[in-house]
């Protein structure tokens, strides 16, 4: 069955403190796969997709890489504001809809 | 460009009530996805229309159902409500099927059952 997986649960980081989230998976027919983040109380705002293995996308101090079974958003030197919950979700087969992972937590302490 | 738009905000009800919650999507997208967020779990997929016509759905009861009108816009419907459908009913809309189109999230309904 297609898995998403997201680790680790939650992650408390210090402004400045770079770190790595991962999203590993097992799905047929991977179409792409897409991060998103989610404040409380909001739904998900769109960041990034990425459709093949050796794939990168940089936005501000975010930049997500793929691979076949995993992909990793790293975070470089946090600020408080990128305290958030980070989805990543996968789009596979002929089917339209998303299987998403259940998310980190990211805390980011000044 | 206005976003993804839900209506209501929040929505009280009674075990065994009906619920109706709305959506327009982003103007120019035909796709609108409906998903569950329930305390301390993930997105759950719900339902998937696109033209007007119900192209799959996840695994939740007949109880849910929903509706895509004419000019793009949807309706969920949760009959028979159970405390256990309480959660962040989330909406979203993609420009087109058959490409690897992002979803696009309203922030939602929260719907809460007593």
């Amino acid at each position: 069955e297609d898995q998403v997986t997201q680790s680790p649960e939650a992650l408390r980081l210090q402004e400045g403190e770079s770190s790595s989230l991962n999203c590993s998976y097992t799905v047929s027919g991977l179409r792409g796969l897409f991060w998103y983040r989610q404040d409380p109380g909001k739904g998900p705002e769109f960041l990034f997709t990425l459709y093949s293995a050796g794939e990168e996308k940089e936005k501000e101090r975010l930049k997500a890489t793929l691979t076949k079974k995993e992909s990793f958003l790293h975070i470089t030197a946090p600020k408080p504001e990128d305290s958030a919950t980070y989805l990543c979700a996968v789009q596979r087969g002929n089917n339209n809809d998303m299987r998403f992972g259940a998310g980190t937590r990211l805390t980011v302490k000044p | 460009e206005a976003g993804v738009t839900q209506s209501p905000t929040h929505l009280i009800k009674t075990r065994g009530q009906q619920a109706t919650l709305r959506c327009s999507p982003i103007s120019g997208h035909t796709s609108v996805y409906w998903y569950q967020q329930a305390l301390g779990l993930g997105l759950q997929f719900l339902l998937w229309y696109d033209e007007g016509e119900e192209r799959n759905r996840g695994n939740f009861p007949p109880r849910f159902s929903g509706r895509q009108f004419p000019n793009y816009s949807s309706e969920l419907n949760v009959n028979a409500l159970e405390l256990e459908d309480s959660a962040l009913y989330l909406c979203a809309s993609s420009l087109e099927t058959g490409v690897r189109s992002p979803l696009h999230f309203g922030n939602g309904t929260r719907l809460t059952v007593t």
